[in-house]
C-alpha cells in the first residue's frame, strides 16, 4: 500500500527564520515519484517539484531546497529565510502506478512578520 | 493562456438535489482527475480518466459520478447519494508523457 505522512499538521515561525517541513512515504514500488506541492489561501494547488527514486540528489531553487534519502523514506523541504507570502498548507504527494497520486495530509505553514 | 478552469467557484445545494461541477482544461492533457478535500485534511481521489470516454473510480466514487466525451472537458455530479457532499473540489490534469499534475481553482460545495 503506499502512503504519505506528513507529522506536523501545523508550524508557526517568525519571518527570516528556516523552517523544515517533513514528509515520510511508504511503498513497494521501486519506481516512485514524489511531488510537494503548495495550497495558498485561494486554494489551487501549485506544484513546486518533482523527484523520482532513482535520483537522490538534493535539490536547491531559490530559498527553497529538498532533501531526499531513500534509506530513510523522506523526502524533506525546508524554506531558508521563511517569508510571509510563504504562509500556506503544502502537500507532500507520492505517485505510483501511472498518474495516480497518494496526498500527505499536508503541513500549515504560519510565517508571522 | 492554458490551464484549467472549474466553474463554479462556490456553490451551494439542498439535500436530495444532484449537482454538476465544471471542470475545462486546454493544456491538451490526456489525463484527468478529480479529488475532495476535507478542512484540515489531505486529498482523496474520486474519479480519474486517462483518455476520453474511459474513467476509473478512485479511492471515495460512491455518490459521485462522471463522464469524458470530450477530452478538454471532465464534469463530475454529486448525486444524493453522497452522505456529506460539503467539501472542496479539485479538478486536475497530467500529460500522459508527464508526472505533474496541475490543479485547477476549485469548486467550495456546500449542502444547505
Amino acid at each position: 500500500a503506499q502512503k504519505v505522512t506528513q507529522a506536523q499538521t501545523e508550524i508557526s515561525v517568525v519571518e527570516k527564520e528556516d523552517v523544515t517541513l517533513d514528509c515520510v512515504y511508504e511503498t513497494r514500488d521501486t519506481t516512485y515519484y514524489l511531488f510537494w506541492y503548495k495550497q495558498p489561501p485561494s486554494g489551487e494547488l501549485v506544484f513546486l517539484i518533482r523527484r523520482n527514486s532513482f535520483d537522490e540528489q538534493n535539490e536547491i531553487s531559490g530559498r527553497y531546497s529538498w532533501n531526499f534519502q531513500k534509506s530513510t523514506s523522506s523526502f524533506n523541504f525546508t524554506i531558508t529565510a521563511s517569508q510571509v507570502v510563504d504562509s500556506a498548507v503544502y502537500f507532500c504527494a507520492l505517485r505510483w502506478a501511472g498518474n495516480m497520486l497518494t496526498f500527505g495530509g499536508g503541513t500549515r505553514l504560519m510565517v508571522k512578520p | 493562456d492554458g490551464g484549467i478552469t472549474q466553474s463554479p467557484k462556490y456553490l451551494f445545494r439542498k439535500e436530495g438535489q444532484n449537482v454538476t461541477l465544471s471542470c475545462e482544461q486546454n493544456l491538451n492533457h490526456d489525463a484527468m482527475y478529480w479529488y475532495r478535500q476535507d478542512p484540515g485534511q489531505g486529498l482523496r481521489l474520486i474519479y480519474y480518466s486517462q483518455i476520453v470516454n474511459d474513467f476509473q473510480k478512485g479511492d471515495i466514487a460512491e455518490g459521485y459520478s462522471v463522464s469524458r466525451e470530450k477530452k478538454e472537458s471532465f464534469p463530475l455530479t454529486v448525486t444524493s447519494a453522497q452522505k456529506n457532499p460539503t467539501a472542496f473540489y479539485l479538478c486536475a490534469s497530467s500529460s500522459s508523457l508527464n508526472n505533474e499534475q496541475f490543479f485547477g481553482p476549485g469548486t467550495r460545495l456546500t449542502v444547505l
